[in-house]
């Protein structure tokens, strides 16, 4: 099983500023068959990034994907007051298919 | 637009039994793989099983097989999970989620998911 370690837990960001969420995996992610959800309060995953570093559909270019192997990054060039939310990665390259245990971006 | 909408949780007693639905609006629903994927404040979101696009092939967590049958009906739409033998550690939203491809393979993504429904264990 591939365990995914994201850092850091929280981070604490105002309005306007970069935010840069890390996700480690145990072994490399098969074909970088690695995702990104975002979830908000009450609500359920939101798809943000496949492939590493493709956006889903509808998903603002403020959001970017990068990293290959083991070592994946989730950026939000510049924060809106929306993207105050928790950030899971997923690889789905293997299964058993798993999660990081999340990153909550929260507001300074 | 893209709809899942899952139904048939509540309260149970550890050793009972739910079974949870699915309905799929907006898509071909035989041409993707759907999955259940439960989320604990403890353990956040967590894999629970995938079936097929024709429902020929299934798959399971560790934690959940033997125990929880995953099945669809392609004629209705509609995606499901008999949870049987259930246990404390098995409360959680449960959401359904739609695969980008039909087959289980490496590479099927979850690009839309449901409000989920919430199984309570307790006695």
């Amino acid at each position: 099983e591939i365990v995914l370690t994201q850092s850091p837990g929280t981070l604490s960001l105002s309005p306007g500023e970069r935010a840069t969420l890390s996700c480690r995996a145990s072994q490399s992610v098969s074909s970088n068959y690695l995702a990104w959800y975002e979830q908000k309060p009450g609500q359920a995953p939101r798809l943000l990034i496949y492939g590493a570093s493709s956006r889903a559909t509808g998903i603002p270019d403020r959001f970017s994907g990068s990293g290959s192997g083991t070592d994946f990054t989730l950026t939000i060039s510049r924060l809106e007051s929306e993207d105050f939310a928790v950030y899971y990665c997923q690889q789905y390259g293997s299964s058993p298919w798993t999660f990081g245990q999340g990153t909550k971006v929260e507001i300074k | 637009e893209v709809q899942l909408l899952e139904s048939g949780g509540g309260l149970v007693q550890p050793g009972g039994s739910l079974r949870l639905s699915c309905a799929a609006s907006g898509i071909t629903f035989y041409n993707y793989a759907m999955s259940w994927v439960r989320q604990t404040p403890g353990k956040g979101l967590e894999w629970v099983s995938s079936i097929s696009g024709s429902g020929g092939s299934t798959d399971y967590a560790d934690s959940v097989k033997g125990r929880f049958t995953i099945s669809r009906d392609n004629s209705k739409n509609t995606l499901y999970l008999q949870v049987n033998s259930l246990r404390a550690g098995d409360a959680a939203v449960y959401y359904c989620a739609k695969g980008n491809v039909a087959l289980l393979v490496g590479g099927n993504y979850f690009d839309y998911w449901g409000q989920g429904t919430l199984v309570t264990v307790s006695s």
